[in-house]
């Protein structure tokens, strides 16, 4: 009873540093996105993933690349971290004709020093 | 562009009241729309959605919302708050002709007095 499964949970890094952020669904959902979270705001798209081997970006998706691994796994990248990405950062599954998703990982947050 | 406004940054009841949460939102056509909760610490949960239909919508744990067209609004009730409903909510708005791309609000969050 898994459902969507990000890690790691907790991270710091340096400004600079590159760091993949894992997200896997056991449900069989054919949408993943990726979402920030900031402080006293709502989520705001990263990217999203309609299905395997398709990817979008989203409102926010500067200094981040995604991959669609396979229809389990949408990993999310951040090559050269920047402290204005300092955030916590959710992954989400939906079923097709669903447009919203529907089931979220319990984060990351992620601190950039 | 899409946009979603939440005006109550807090709110407080007294356990076994009412509840409502406000949710405005702008869009240029019928949206979909959506509320979350979210407990500390944890991912949103999706509480209850309008796709089409009957304007008003029954989710889980007790939740109902009602889509107003002409106040552009989509306002979560419930009628007897518990503690165990403390949490943040979050309305959202998403695009009918693309899949995937949406706006949250910024959250209104609950506090349940005793």
């Amino acid at each position: 009873n898994a459902g969507v499964t990000q890690t790691p949970k907790f991270q710091v890094l340096k400004t600079g540093q590159s760091m993949t952020l894992q997200c896997a669904q056991d449900m069989n959902h054919n949408s993943m996105y990726w979402y920030r979270q900031d402080p006293g705001m709502g989520l705001r798209l990263i990217y999203y993933s309609a299905s395997e081997g398709t990817t979008d970006k989203g409102e926010v998706p500067n200094g981040y690349n995604v991959s669609r691994l396979n229809k389990r796994e949408f990993s999310l990248r951040l090559e050269s971290a920047a402290p204005s990405q300092t955030s916590v950062y959710f992954c989400a599954s939906s079923n097709p004709g669903h447009n919203q998703p529907q089931h979220f990982g319990d984060g990351t947050r992620l601190s950039i020093l | 562009a899409q946009s979603v406004t939440q005006p109550d940054i807090h709110i407080t009841v007294s356990e076994g009241a009412s509840l409502e949460l406000r949710c405005n939102y702008s869009y240029g056509a019928t949206p979909y729309l959506f509320w979350y909760v979210q407990s500390p610490g944890q991912g949103l949960q999706l509480l209850l959605k309008y796709f089409s239909g009957d304007t008003l919508v029954q989710g889980i744990k007790g939740f109902e919302a009602e889509f107003k067209r002409s106040q552009s609004s989509f306002n979560l009730r419930k009628p007897s708050v518990h503690w165990s409903d403390a949490a943040e909510y979050f309305c959202a708005v998403g695009e009918r002709t693309n899949a995937g791309k949406s706006t949250f609000g910024d959250g209104t969050t609950l506090t349940v007095k005793p």
